[in-house]
């Protein structure tokens, strides 16, 4: 069965720091891999996908995430993190039905 | 363009009671998402529409939950009994396609209802 899942509940970064959140996959089909985002008291947003083609997606508000199959993996990263960038960070796949992870909660510190 | 409208965006209601929540989704939109997303986990799915069938519903507690599309727009999801474990909030998401093409497209999402059940 498709599942993902992030490592880390919860991570902090310094404003202006290097961003990564981790997701990895398991599939026995090439996968469609999505990152949503979610401000507090508010809905979902879409932050980027991979469907087919390069692997490397570029997405909204600086992010960037790399689907890697020989690592299962599909990373969210964005060069230098903003105080408004502090949300949760949720990776997500279909397979049967669409599956969510359980969630980053990313901090900013000024 | 008008984005996924969800009421009432907070519910409290005492366990055993019977509570709705409405979305109006996304003009156009075929496909229409419930689901239920408890602290500090992802969201689940809970039932899939397409215009006014049901997709998928096999994550849908039946014994307590329902949920209907007339004429294959808005939507309500009804819970009757309510349960403690039912705290949560409550997503409705839609999307353009048609199944064929569900697992690439994108999800818009709603402000979400919170449910609290004492």
């Amino acid at each position: 069965a498709q599942s993902v899942t992030q490592l880390g509940s919860h991570v902090s970064v310094s404003e202006g720091a290097l961003v990564l959140l981790r997701c990895n996959y398991s599939s026995s089909v090439p996968p469609y891999l999505f990152w949503y985002v979610q401000y507090p008291n508010q809905g979902l947003q879409l932050l980027l996908k991979y469907t087919t083609g390069a692997t490397l997606v570029k997405g909204i508000n600086g992010f960037e995430a790399e689907f890697k199959k020989s690592e299962t993996s599909f990373h969210l990263t964005k060069p230098s993190a903003h105080m408004s960038d502090a949300a949760e960070y949720f990776c997500a796949s279909p397979g049967q039905n669409f599956v969510f992870g359980p969630g980053t909660r990313l901090s900013v510190l000024p | 363009e008008a984005g996924v409208a969800q009421s009432p965006r907070y519910k409290i209601i005492e366990k055993r009671q019977s509570v709705a929540f409405w979305c109006n989704p996304i003009s156009g939109h075929a496909t229409l998402y419930w689901y239920q997303q408890i602290l500090g986990q992802g969201p689940k799915l809970l039932i899939q529409f397409q215009n006014n069938g049901v997709v998928d519903d096999s994550q849908l507690p039946k014994d307590r939950f329902s949920a209907e599309r007339l004429k294959g727009v808005d939507s309500t999801l009804k819970i009757q009994p309510a349960k403690l474990e039912d705290s949560a909030v409550y997503l409705c998401a839609s999307s353009l396609l048609y199944p064929e093409h569900l697992k690439t497209d994108t999800q818009y999402f709603g402000p979400g209802t919170r449910l609290t059940v004492l």
